[in-house]
């Protein structure tokens, strides 16, 4: 069964602290495996989406990396606005597309 | 901006009250996606469009429903609300074969 487990559940750090969120997934044939950032009571914001092993793409103080087993969110010298949820998801086989999301990790950024 | 739009923002309900819940999109996207969310839980797929093409998840509760009148907005019907269908609902499009889905604010669901 296609799976997606993201840890920690809830990670705290100081301003400045960086850290690396982790996503483990099982799909049978990655089509691609996707970052999202929410924030309370809104929709998912896109971040980025990765495709093969090795691969790895960045935006400000956040770095994502794919392996084949799992995906790493590394957040370097983070800011109190990187406070959120941050949403992994991957690309199950199929012709529409079908994201499974795992549950999310609760990020909080103290100044 | 180009948007996925969603409306209301909340919306609270009645048990057994039935209940509309609105998307539209500026993008021109083929593809709609209706998700559930419920607290500290990953979003759940109810069902999707593709163009005309309704799909149904396996375990999507025959008390929704889905309307697409046309390529810019997408419905969800629950017929009859139970305590449990209290959620976040969100939206999201994507365009044919390209593979971002972008989603909307959600909508926030109270049943009293």
């Amino acid at each position: 069964e296609d799976q997606v487990t993201q840890s920690p559940e809830a990670l705290r750090l100081q301003e400045g602290e960086s850290s690396s969120l982790n996503c483990s997934y099982t799909v049978s044939g990655l089509r691609g495996l996707f970052w999202y950032r929410q924030d309370p009571g809104k929709g998912p914001e896109f971040l980025f989406t990765l495709y093969s092993a090795g691969e790895e793409k960045e935006k400000e103080r956040l770095k994502a990396t794919l392996t084949k087993k799992e995906s790493f969110l590394h957040i370097t010298a983070p800011k109190p606005e990187d406070s959120a949820t941050y949403l992994c998801a991957v690309q199950a086989p199929g012709g529409y597309n079908k994201l499974i999301f795992g549950a999310g990790t609760r990020l909080a950024v103290h100044p | 901006d180009a948007m996925v739009i969603q409306n209301p923002r909340y919306q609270v309900t009645q048990f057994g009250k039935p209940v509309t819940l609105s998307c539209s999109q500026t993008l021109n996207h083929n593809v709609m996606y209706w998700y559930q969310q419920k607290s500290s839980q990953a979003p759940k797929l109810l069902f999707h469009y593709y163009d005309k093409d309704f799909n149904n998840e396996a375990d999507t509760p025959d008390n929704f429903q889905s309307r697409r009148p046309n390529t810019s907005f997408c419905f969800l019907d629950i017929r009859s609300p139970g305590l449990g269908d209290a959620a976040m609902y969100l939206c999201a499009t994507k365009q044919g074969a390209g593979e971002t889905q972008y989603f909307g604010p959600g909508t926030r669901l109270l049943v009293l």
